[in-house]
């Protein structure tokens, strides 16, 4: 069974461009976590999703993050204008109901510069 | 404010010599408690799950325990593979999890 995909693998990019990271949890679980690490702050969560539904959003850092799962196989994050301060590895988190343990994805490290 | 930290922040080990990983925590409301490990360049696998004070869980050479304030990550007789940072995560009554900052483990053979 294939586990959480996340792409790019690996972003570059400038300042004030749009970054848009993509990830697609394990088949039949309903419930997809975004996430960010850091040295400084490490794990944070961003966002979680619930059948699709957004249900806690309180953990995104600015309007410049935003995140949409327009189906159960698919969600993205978006940062627009992307700064260097976003420059982490974000990873993207799956799991059931009624099972607590998320299963993790091999993340996307960003650099922003 | 809730909160959990993870001692030492890393440790060094010969190979075989057994040791121990503390998390510790203060949570309004805690339903369990993970244990995940991370290799370098990966995202966090799951280990464990612990639900009440005084259950154990085990996996070839790690044991994992739960008291009422913290738990221990027992790695006995390591072998270099098990040289990962190890993180501890409370899940909490609002059904989120709040991740202490790691044990980076290394072991020589």
């Amino acid at each position: 069974d294939a586990g959480v995909i996340q792409s790019p693998r690996h972003e570059v990019t400038e300042m004030g461009q749009e970054v848009t990271l993509r990830c697609k949890p394990i088949s039949g679980h309903d419930y997809l976590f975004w996430y960010r690490q850091t040295m400084m702050r490490g794990l944070e969560l961003l966002i979680y999703f619930n059948n699709n539904v957004p249900i806690d959003d309180s953990g995104m850092p600015e309007d410049r993050f935003s995140a949409k799962m327009p189906n159960a196989s698919f969600s993205t994050l978006k940062i627009q204008p992307s700064e260097p301060r976003d420059s982490a590895v974000y990873f993207c988190a799956s799991r059931r109901t009624g099972n607590y343990e998320q299963y993790f994805g091999p993340g996307t490290r960003l650099t922003v510069t | 404010e809730d909160q959990v930290t993870q001692s030492p922040e890393a440790l060094r080990l010969q190979e075989g010599e057994s040791s121990s990983l503390n998390c510790s925590y203060t949570v309004s409301g805690l339903r369990g408690l993970f244990w995940y490990r991370q290799d370098p360049g990966k995202g966090p696998e799951f280990l464990f799950t612990l639900y009440s004070a005084g259950e154990e869980k085990e996996k070839e050479r790690l044991k994992a325990t739960l008291t009422k304030k913290e738990s221990f990550l027992h790695i006995t007789a390591p072998k270099p593979e098990d040289s990962a940072t190890y993180l501890c995560a409370v899940f909490r009554n609002d059904y989120k999890l709040s991740f202490g900052a790691g044990t980076t483990v290394t072991v020589r053979a």
